[in-house]
């Protein structure tokens, strides 16, 4: 089956990096990404990684992919209070008619200034 | 470019009245749609998707369903809502070789 899980909340100072954390449970999975929510909004999509990379780096964000603990972070540097939002993982899966993502459950990133 | 579309942003209906919630996507051709909700406190849940006009594929029963009029036209509804229908309703697309999802801002459905 496929589950994502997420610790729910995560509090920083801001200037401090924040890593926020996401298991999952297909092992055929070949993408993992990160979203972003802000209040109120949609989910914007921050980054994603392929199964085949450990690593992916973009600007502020670092992505660390283990497959064989099915882990996956999400490290945020030099954190600012306009990174406050839910943080969500999915993964993507390849059952039925489509693809699909399966969503963890979000982490609630709150950054104190 | 694409623009995915959802109304209304906001929604307050009585328990056992009807519901219709609208996505649109503009600069595609037969994209992959999607609904999703967000309930409080909870992630986000795969509710249907379609590949095609006509083509709905329900994720978990419930309440609610879908219809895909248009090729870029997704429609959730229901019959009677119930309490536990209050959320965040997410539509999204993608292309259908693609694997990346863009969303809509979102409904939010308050069930009184």
């Amino acid at each position: 089956g496929e589950d994502v899980e997420q610790s729910l909340f995560l509090s920083v100072r801001e200037g401090d990096s924040s890593v926020i954390n996401c298991t999952y449970t297909d092992s055929s999975s070949t993408y993992l990404y990160w979203y972003k929510q802000e209040p109120g909004a949609g989910l914007q999509l921050l980054t994603y990684i392929f199964s085949n990379m450990d690593m992916k780096q973009d600007q502020r964000l670092t992505v660390l992919l283990n497959k064989k603990d099915k882990h996956l972070s999400l490290r945020i540097a030099d954190t600012q209070t306009g990174d406050s939002a839910i943080y969500f993982c999915a993964e993507l899966n390849y059952g039925g008619a489509t693809n699909k993502l399966i969503f963890g459950t979000g982490t609630l990133l709150a950054v104190q200034p | 470019s694409q623009t995915i579309h959802q109304w209304p942003a906001t929604l307050v209906q009585p328990v056992g009245s009807p519901l219709s919630l609208e996505c649109t996507v503009e600069g595609t051709s037969n994209p992959n749609l999607y609904w999703y909700r967000q309930a409080a406190g909870r992630g986000l849940q795969l509710l249907f998707y379609s590949v095609g006009i006509g083509q709905i594929s329900s994720e978990v029963p419930q309440n609610l369903s879908a219809s895909r009029p248009q090729d870029r036209q997704f429609i959730l509804s229901s019959k009677k809502l119930l309490l536990s229908d209050s959320g965040f309703y997410l539509c999204a697309w993608k292309s259908s070789g693609a694997n990346v999802l863009t969303f809509g801002a979102g409904s939010r459905l308050t069930v009184l």
